[in-house]
């Protein structure tokens, strides 16, 4: 069963930052909090990890709280092709992922 | 690198034939994964291969579904004979490094499956 609690469905406006919340209040000392996306017909796509730190990569910023219960992943400027459902996943090494419903992201022209 | 590659990209088929799903993972990548996506159970792991050995089949739904990874270059998963609840999407996925640290999975553009 799915670790994580993520609102079923969210909008943002084109050209502003999406902010994806995810709750993890379970998560153990082991486990990263990973974020997939799927646009529609694909198979999901990676696009970022973390365990403590905030991460920044290309596509994303992750932030993790401090306690780990929770966490935020940012898309700085939305486009269209950010429309997709994220996926909000909690796993130690070596164990599987369990993607759960996600959040449908919807951005709006 | 042309991606995690899955055949054929649609499949329709009666109840009670037999359905093969193939997927040619990324080179180099030494584990693979079969997932089954439909929107009442949402994305479902089958099975999956370590350096082309099945280390968890937990998830395979009954004895009808089988898969197989001959070569770290090809995995198929059969359906024998199929029913119309497994109509799904089926998607491959490889991964470089599963179990050190970077669980990054890279997916193929699934197969859908209508099983009449």
């Amino acid at each position: 069963d799915a670790k994580t609690t993520q609102p079923p469905s969210m909008d943002c406006a084109e050209g502003r930052a999406a902010n994806l919340p995810c709750n993890h209040s379970t998560i153990s000392g082991n486990e990263y909090v990973y974020w997939y996306r799927q646009i529609h017909s694909q198979g999901p796509q990676y696009i970022i990890h973390g365990l403590k730190n905030n991460e920044t990569n290309e596509m994303a910023s992750l932030i993790i709280t401090e306690d780990r219960k929770s966490s935020t992943l940012i898309l700085p400027h939305a486009t269209l092709r950010d429309t997709a459902v994220y996926y909000c996943i909690v796993s130690s090494t070596g164990n599987q992922f369990y993607f759960g419903t996600g959040t449908s992201l919807t951005v709006i022209p | 690198d042309a991606g995690v590659i899955q055949s054929p990209r649609h499949e329709v088929t009666e109840m009670g034939q037999e359905v093969t799903l193939r997927c040619k993972p990324i080179s180099g990548h030494n584990s693979l994964f079969w997932y089954r996506q439909t929107m009442m159970r949402g994305l479902e792991l089958l099975i999956y291969f370590n350096n082309n050995v099945p280390i968890d089949d937990s998830g395979m739904p009954e004895d009808r579904f089988s898969a197989k990874m001959p070569n770290a270059s090809f995995s198929t998963l059969k359906i024998q004979p199929s029913e119309p609840r497994d109509s799904a999407v089926y998607f491959c996925a490889s991964s470089l490094a599963w179990g050190q640290g970077i669980e990054k999975l890279f997916f193929g553009s699934g197969t859908q499956l209508s099983v009449l």
